[in-house]
């Protein structure tokens, strides 16, 4: 049980153009997700907290208006990197809170390069 | 801003030895506590959580906690080279309900036969 799903994998795009990470609780409803970066050799970075109906909780230093979060149902969360460029690859990795409260699921993670 | 502290490694032990990982957090009133492992390339997966002092065994993992030092630590015995892998510990936001977690940069871990 308590598995995350991240759609694509691995994506490659264009400068400039805008990318949707889908991340989707398979066996368990998530009212609150939270999305990751993570750069080579460095630790996970919280982005934004998502909850189901609502708007995400951005960290701070993190553009909302270039990351997109939609959290529409409980079992699924989409991240959009907005007008993307060579500095926004990196691995994003969701993560959905169970339904303990207590437990982060994460997903297997979602590879973007920018060329 | 809370801090997640971990020794930095690389952490380099043969086959069958005691693995130790240290972090140290500067919340003092933090609950609870969460390791992590991450091979190359994939995403974490939890090993164990430990919230009261003392030590959590499980299987050949073993979690530490000591709260009045902000200190914990995972021992893994009988280290195999499955084991090789980067750790990240993890301590929870006490003042989120939201389950918000803060990570340490991790401990890139190797076990060589």
């Amino acid at each position: 049980g308590a598995v995350v799903s991240q759609h694509p994998s691995w994506v490659i795009c264009k400068s400039g153009t805008s990318v949707k990470i889908e991340c989707r609780s398979l066996d368990f409803q998530a009212t609150t997700m939270f999305w990751y970066r993570q750069f080579p050799k460095q630790s996970l970075m919280l982005m934004a907290t998502s909850n189901e109906g609502s708007k995400a909780t951005y960290e701070q230093g993190v553009e909302k208006d270039k990351f997109l979060i939609n959290h529409a149902s409980l079992t699924l969360s989409t991240l959009t990197v907005t007008s993307a460029h060579p500095e926004d690859s990196s691995f994003y990795i969701c993560s959905a809170l169970g339904e303990s409260s207590y437990e982060q699921y994460f997903g297997p993670g979602t590879r973007l390069t920018v060329t | 801003q809370k801090e997640v502290e971990q020794n930095s490694g690389p952490l380099s032990v043969p086959e069958g030895a005691i693995a130790s990982l240290n972090c140290t957090y500067s919340d003092r009133g933090s609950q609870s506590f969460f390791w992590y492992r991450q091979y190359s390339g994939k995403s974490p997966e939890l090993i164990m959580f430990i919230y009261s002092n003392g030590d959590k065994e499980d299987g050949r993992f073993t979690a530490q906690l000591n709260k009045a030092s902000q200190y914990v630590s995972l021992l893994i015995r009988d280290s195999q080279p499955s084991d090789s892998a980067t750790y990240l510990c993890a301590v929870r936001d006490r003042g989120s309900t939201l389950g918000r977690l803060y990570f340490g940069r991790g401990t890139q871990l190797t076990v060589w036969p």
